[in-house]
């Protein structure tokens, strides 16, 4: 049984650029969150991708954009990078409808932004 | 928002019973409680979760009070690989919950020889 799978595990980009992470749900799963982890503290949410459509989001810009496929894996875009985009961006599945909503993360995706 | 409160930082030693409590006195009614362990460089991973009473696994358990505005997760007999920050989270029941659930700067459990 896989679990939640991100690529790639590194990254390394430039101010300015544009930057896409993918993630893959664990089997089974049919909901997939996304989250920026900078050093130090904990996750922040970003948004919540459910049936190929944005359901919910955190307190993140315009600049932060996603994407849901049928197969329900999912990518998450951000444009004009910034130096304090530099974090580890995790991805979380779940199932709707499952006890408590129980997030499944996967190992992460490393940007540094120079 | 049902925000959490619990300690920085803990230590103790490999063999020890350790409990990590975490405050939630503004929990709702359809609010679970969940607690997470995260390595560094690595993603969150799922330890246990309870709604009220005493949870039990393979790894841990979860004990909630009557008025549930606490939880305490206990790691039986530690060892060196549970040196990790630990995650109490609180959420309703509805897939639409993510947004609600702060994860804040959680425990860092640190365990020594």
């Amino acid at each position: 049984d896989a679990g939640v799978t991100q690529s790639p595990t590194h990254l390394i980009k430039t101010r300015g650029q544009q930057v896409t992470l993918r993630c893959s749900p664990k089997s089974g799963h049919d909901t997939v969150s996304w989250y920026q982890q900078a050093l130090g503290q904990g996750p922040q949410f970003i948004f919540q991708y459910y049936e190929e459509e944005e359901r919910q989001r955190g307190n993140f810009p315009d600049r932060f954009s996603g994407h849901q496929f049928p197969n329900y894996s999912s990518e998450l875009n951000v444009n004009a990078l910034l130096l304090g985009d530099s974090a580890l961006y995790l991805c979380a599945s779940s199932l709707v409808g499952g006890q408590g909503e129980t997030q499944y993360f996967g190992p992460g995706t490393r940007l540094l932004v120079l | 928002l049902a925000k959490t409160t619990q300690p920085i930082s803990m230590d103790s030693y490999e063999g020890q019973e350790v409990n990590i409590t975490c405050s939630h006195n503004n929990i709702a009614t359809n609010d679970y409680i969940t607690w997470y362990q995260q390595f560094p460089s690595q993603g969150p991973r799922f330890i246990i979760q309870g709604y009220k009473t005493k949870v039990t696994n393979e790894v841990a358990s979860l004990f909630i009070p009557a008025d549930r505005k606490s939880s305490t997760l206990s790691l039986p007999r530690v060892s060196l690989s549970d040196t990790a920050v630990y995650y109490c989270l609180v959420g309703d029941m509805e897939y639409s919950s993510a947004s609600k659930i702060i994860f804040g700067s959680g425990t860092r459990l640190s365990i020594r020889p």
